[in-house]
């Protein structure tokens, strides 16, 4: 595509239950990072895959959060049991480049989740 | 851990004027990565700094990486209203390739 698609552009969940976040990435595009953007903040990063191996899955912030990439392209974050602090965007970002001393993040528009 | 810090939060400029905003690392850095974003949108990419000492400039923008690359700074000259946004700096440690981390960002608002 010609950009970095994020799916749904907007989520409204109930306390407790679980939410799934669609990344397509630039077609091409080896690295895939997701992050969290809370309100006046930057992004924080939570997890970055190369292909279908994810590398860094340093700051999810519990086990509740989960994060795949099976078949190297579409990327999928899971949040299970969300929490009312688990209201926020999350921005997906793909990069052409393998080594990721040298890519330029191509953000999406972002998934804005509001926990109730 | 690395912790991205930057300064000032906010920056409130005439139209017309310059201002400088600064990135500053924990941590020493492979290279740097500075984004604009826009009110409601997402972080758009830049320009990347990578050698000590660097200095790019993009038509009224000045971007410098430190000698020690633990800092940066972007300096924006006679100030436009499209200057608007929020800039955020975005670091990799050298011993975290994978981990790109942002600055909490400098909101920039212009005054007509």
């Amino acid at each position: 595509g010609a950009g970095v698609s994020q799916s749904p552009r907007y989520k409204v969940a109930k306390r407790g239950q679980d939410v799934a976040l669609r990344c397509d990435p630039i077609s091409g595009h080896v690295s895939l990072f997701w992050y969290q953007q809370a309100l006046g903040q930057g992004p924080e990063f939570l997890t970055y895959f190369q292909n279908e191996a994810q590398l860094d899955k340093s700051g999810l912030p519990s086990d509740r959060f989960f994060a795949e990439r099976p078949e190297g392209s579409v990327s999928t974050l899971k949040i299970q049991r969300t929490q009312q602090e688990d209201s926020a965007v999350y921005l997906c970002a793909s990069s052409l480049a393998r080594d990721t001393y040298t890519g330029e993040l191509f953000f999406g528009e972002g998934s804005r989740l509001t926990v109730l | 851990g690395q912790q991205v810090m930057q300064i000032p939060q906010y920056q409130h400029v005439q139209e017309g004027e310059d201002f400088t905003t600064y990135c500053n690392s924990s941590t020493t850095l492979s290279n740097i990565q500075w984004y604009k974003q826009r009110p409601g949108g997402h972080p758009v990419f830049l320009i990347q700094l990578v050698k000590s000492g660097e200095v790019k400039k993009q038509k009224r923008l000045t971007f410098q990486f430190g000698e020690a690359k633990k800092n940066s700074s972007l300096h924006i000259t006679a100030t436009q209203t499209t200057d608007v946004g929020t800039y955020f700096c975005a670091g990799r440690a050298t011993d975290s390739w994978g981990k790109l981390q942002f600055g909490a960002g400098t909101q920039v608002v212009v005054t007509p």
